[in-house]
């Protein structure tokens, strides 16, 4: 079964750091382009950043640039989601995801991040 | 990059058709077959219902289908089901540099 399972959300001060992960499982994950999707509470769905198969591209949301870095490792099968200086429009589910640009044809459950003192 | 326009609602009765409309511009929606449509019921993780404009995934019902003129996508849902009653989303690829962009969501209603 094709799988994504995120890890690492939970509550922190304004200023704060976060690593999201996400285990990937039932399909060749270094042969998939990644990303991660965000929701904040009551909003739309909003892209939050992306990375090519062998982690040669990455691209960014204007919102958090600077601030996250994307990652993967793929003999891990695993995509990361370092976030830091967060803020409290950081605060959303974040969705590991299969695919980039033009399509996503798997979702995580997601991670709920709160970005609160 | 702008979110694609959505209408915050629409609804219909089972058994009729709904069809939601995705305007962007030339740089996104009119500029490449990349349109993809997504379903969200409250407290779900978002699914994906059409790519490429109006290719269905295995598993996707007949009754979901989506077509393309100009800078404006839709996603049409016939023989209205109480269980298509979510958010729906669509979003385009926006250029070789850029991450995508999706839009402002639209809820269904099955009245």
């Amino acid at each position: 079964e094709v799988q994504l399972v995120e890890s690492g959300g939970g509550l922190v001060q304004p200023g704060g750091s976060l690593r999201l992960s996400c285990a990937a499982s039932g399909f060749t994950f270094k042969n998939h382009y990644m990303s991660w999707v965000r929701q904040a509470p009551g909003k739309g769905l909003e892209w939050v950043a992306n990375i090519k198969e062998d982690g040669s591209e990455r691209y960014y949301v204007d919102s958090v640039k600077g601030r996250v870095t994307i990652s993967r490792d793929n003999a891990k099968n695993s995509l990361y989601l370092q976030m830091n200086s967060l803020r409290a429009e950081d605060t959303a589910v974040y969705y590991c995801t299969r695919g980039g640009r033009r399509y996503v044809d798997v979702w995580g459950e997601g991670t709920t991040v709160t970005v609160s003192s | 990059q702008s979110a694609l326009t959505q209408p915050p609602s629409a609804s219909g009765s089972p058994g009729q058709s709904v069809t939601i409309s995705c305007t962007g511009t030339s740089s996104d929606v009119g500029g490449y077959n990349y349109v993809s449509w997504y379903q969200q019921h409250p407290g779900k993780a978002p699914k994906l219902m059409i790519y490429e404009v109006s290719k269905r995934p295995s598993g996707v019902p007949d009754r979901f289908s989506g077509s393309k003129s100009g800078n404006t996508a839709s996603l049409t849902v016939s023989g209205l089901q109480t269980e298509d009653e979510a958010d729906y989303y669509c979003s385009s690829y926006a250029g070789s540099n850029n991450l995508g962009v999706f839009g402002t969501g639209t809820k269904v209603t099955v009245l």
